[in-house]
């Protein structure tokens, strides 16, 4: 029963390096999303996918990349890390089944850190 | 565009008073769902509920319940006799399909609840 597994849990990166962060599911689901979480500003969406080579922008893509390549694994790219950036990323799956009725299912975060 | 407003930041109350979360959504969509999410202190997010835009029904589980009213846009979520262990960020969250039928789930800014024991 892993249900979305997010890798790294932690990590600390100095400005300007690269990294990405990884998604996996095993629900077969067809949706999958990449949220940032800061205080007092809720969760917010990155970047989503509807399905395995599709991606789409949410509310806050600029600085960021995606990629789904194979329907269980999205992964979110940073190129050149911010302090900004810094933040815990969640990822989460829904199924495609039922559509945008179904809830999501989340990772359990990975807590960026850029110095 | 769809918009969640979360106006209470944080609440504290005493074991066992009952408290309410306000939820207020924004969409021209008229089909779309509504949920709840519980973030405990651990940091996963936990569901806690789904309701359709044509189901108004309230819903009762346990100590929880939800009122949904489409006529002031809200989905209010009750804990009654609240416990220690309800103490986390509740979020709410709406999901609408996008003019290209992409799925979209928008969530608010969170309640932190506090339970003073």
């Amino acid at each position: 029963n892993a249900g979305v597994t997010q890798t790294p849990k932690f990590r600390v990166l100095k400005t300007g390096q690269s990294m990405t962060l990884l998604c996996a599911q095993d629900m077969n689901h067809e949706y999958m999303y990449w949220y940032r979480q800061d205080p007092g500003m809720g969760l917010r969406l990155i970047h989503y996918s509807v399905g395995e080579g599709t991606t789409a922008k949410g509310e806050v893509p600029d600085g960021y990349n995606v990629s789904r390549l194979k329907k269980q694994n999205f992964l979110l790219g940073l190129e050149s890390a911010a302090p900004s950036q810094t933040s815990v990323y969640f990822c989460a799956s829904r199924s495609g089944t039922g559509g945008f009725e179904t809830e999501a299912f989340f990772g359990q975060g990975t807590r960026l850190t850029v110095v | 565009a769809q918009k969640v407003t979360q106006a209470q930041t944080e609440i504290s109350v005493v074991e066992k008073e009952d408290v309410t979360l306000d939820c207020v959504y924004e969409t021209r969509d008229t089909t779309y769902y509504l949920f709840w999410y519980k973030q405990p202190p651990s940091g996963e997010l936990v569901f806690l509920i789904r309701r359709n835009s044509f189901d108004e029904q309230n819903e009762i589980s346990g100590r929880y319940s939800w009122n949904f009213q489409k006529s002031t846009s809200s989905f209010n979520f009750t804990i009654t006799a609240s416990q220690v262990v309800d103490s986390a960020v509740y979020f709410c969250a709406l999901s609408v399909i996008s003019n290209f039928g992409n799925e979209k789930l928008t969530f608010g800014t969170g309640t932190r609840l506090t339970i003073i024991p």
